[in-house]
């Protein structure tokens, strides 16, 4: 079945740490990829997307993603966190075939001020 | 403006009760989504309309029913509630089916449903 797994349910990081959160998928065809993310309370928000082109994707608020096609893989990253990137981190898929958005668990990150 | 809108945010009710969920955009999308958030945040599709026509039916009991009166509204109806249907339910729309190079979805802010 298509899926799509986050390695990390929770994630605890101190301000100023460097930040990769982990997604893989499972499907063979053509995929559109997206994280988002859901602050305390709040509705998801669009932090990046990749259809097509240069792998590596910038998002808002300083964060990046890298899409390898070999590995079925779209990483996320942030290079420096902030006590206001504490939140829900959700990676989802769009399988050509499907015409649905499938979501990964989840992570829950943490940022210690 | 919201873009997409629910109402009502929060719904305390006892079981077997029936009850609505209402979702707006003002978007001008064609495609609006029904998504279930269980406890564990874990996100499940149960429903997507394409211009009022139904085309996501996911493995949901037949006591929700959808109901798309123009392809700006999609409410969600739920009858006879179980304690298992507390959840918090997301709408979202796109501009095109998800998958198609359009697909990204905007979501509502969600309605937290209790069933006592």
């Amino acid at each position: 079945a298509q899926s799509v797994s986050q390695h990390n349910h929770h994630v605890i990081l101190s301000e100023a740490a460097s930040l990769e959160l982990g997604c893989n998928y499972s499907y063979g065809g053509t995929v559109n990829l997206f994280w988002y993310v859901q602050y305390p309370g709040q509705h998801l928000q669009l932090l990046l997307k990749y259809f097509s082109g240069d792998p590596l994707v910038k998002g808002i608020k300083g964060f990046e993603a890298e899409f390898i096609k070999s590995k079925f893989s779209f990483n996320l990253r942030k290079p420096s966190v902030q006590w206001s990137d504490t939140a829900e981190y959700f990676c989802a898929v769009t399988m050509s075939n499907t015409g649905k958005l499938i979501f990964g668990q989840g992570t829950t990150l943490q940022v210690k001020p | 403006d919201t873009a997409v809108s629910q109402t009502p945010k929060y719904l305390v009710t006892q079981m077997g009760n029936d009850k609505s969920i209402k979702c707006e955009q003002n978007l001008g999308h064609d495609t609006m989504y029904w998504y279930k958030q269980d406890s564990k945040k874990f996100l499940k599709i149960m429903f997507s309309y394409n211009n009022k026509e139904l085309i996501i039916n996911e493995t949901v009991p037949n006591r929700f029913s959808p109901k798309s009166p123009d392809k700006a509204h999609l409410n969600l109806h739920i009858n006879s509630l179980e304690l298992g249907d507390s959840a918090v339910y997301f709408c979202a729309s796109s501009q095109d089916l998800a998958g198609g190079s359009t697909g990204e979805l905007f979501f509502g802010e969600g309605s937290r449903l209790t069933v006592l």
